[in-house]
């Protein structure tokens, strides 16, 4: 079946701009997930949806950045006001989760944002 | 909080040598460990996992891991590695109970020489 995909695949913006990063899920995933991978360093988690329950926001590295999700489908990450410091690979992925955290997690192809 | 130590950024081989990758995380509650693969081009794919029971895992291309509670190490092995085994491997960990997510390693890119 389908996996887990991103669009843009690429986005090249100006400091200051706005970006919106969208994710479509694996149809029936009930969880979600954003990460951030910069250049050289491992991946950082920053939001987590699961079902209609209030998501885990602890990784946002700051008020710029925010993401919503549709029930349990396409999720998207908005960073305002951007700065070269967001760029980065911005990885999805999906887990069947309900709640387990041994699940596994499927992941997106990602999307690579530069801030000029 | 957990963190995870991926020692070496990069690990150049001979085809068919053999590999250990290596992984240390730091934990002050009990963790589920993870190994992650990219291959070039690809997105992360999950190469093998422990929970629970038998210390030594092993995924169906040949690479095994082994969860030493003592060492807090999660290394990755491979006997005799392949061309198609190039790409970056990630080390990662999760809670048993709390926060869904994964914390990762740096990354180590394991490169194949003919």
């Amino acid at each position: 079946g389908a996996g887990v995909s991103q669009s843009p695949s690429n986005k090249v913006t100006e400091k200051g701009k706005d970006v919106e990063l969208r994710c479509d899920p694996i149809s029936g995933h009930t969880a979600l997930y954003w990460y951030r991978q910069r250049l050289g360093q491992g991946l950082e988690f920053l939001i987590y949806f699961q079902g209609n329950s209030a998501p885990d926001k602890s990784g946002l590295p700051s008020d710029r950045f925010s993401a919503e999700r549709t029930g349990e489908s396409v999720s998207t990450l908005t960073i305002q006001r951007t700065q070269q410091e967001d760029s980065a690979v911005y990885l999805c992925a999906s887990s069947e989760s309900s709640g387990r955290t041994s699940d596994t997690q499927y992941f997106g192809p990602g999307t690579r944002l530069t801030v000029l | 909080a957990q963190s995870v130590t991926q020692l070496d950024s990069q690990v150049p081989v001979f085809e068919e040598a053999p590999v250990e990758l290596r992984c240390n995380y730091s934990s002050s509650v009990s963790v589920y460990l993870f190994w992650y693969v990219q291959y070039p081009n690809q997105g992360l794919q999950l190469l093998l996992k422990y929970l629970s029971g038998s210390t030594l895992v092993e995924s169906i291309n040949g690479f095994e891991a082994e969860f030493n509670k003592s060492q807090t190490s999660f290394h990755l092995r491979k006997p005799s590695v392949h061309i198609s085994d190039t790409a970056e491997y990630f080390c990662a960990v999760s809670t048993i109970q709390g926060a869904q997510k994964l914390v990762f390693g740096q990354g180590t890119r394991l490169t194949i020489n003919p």
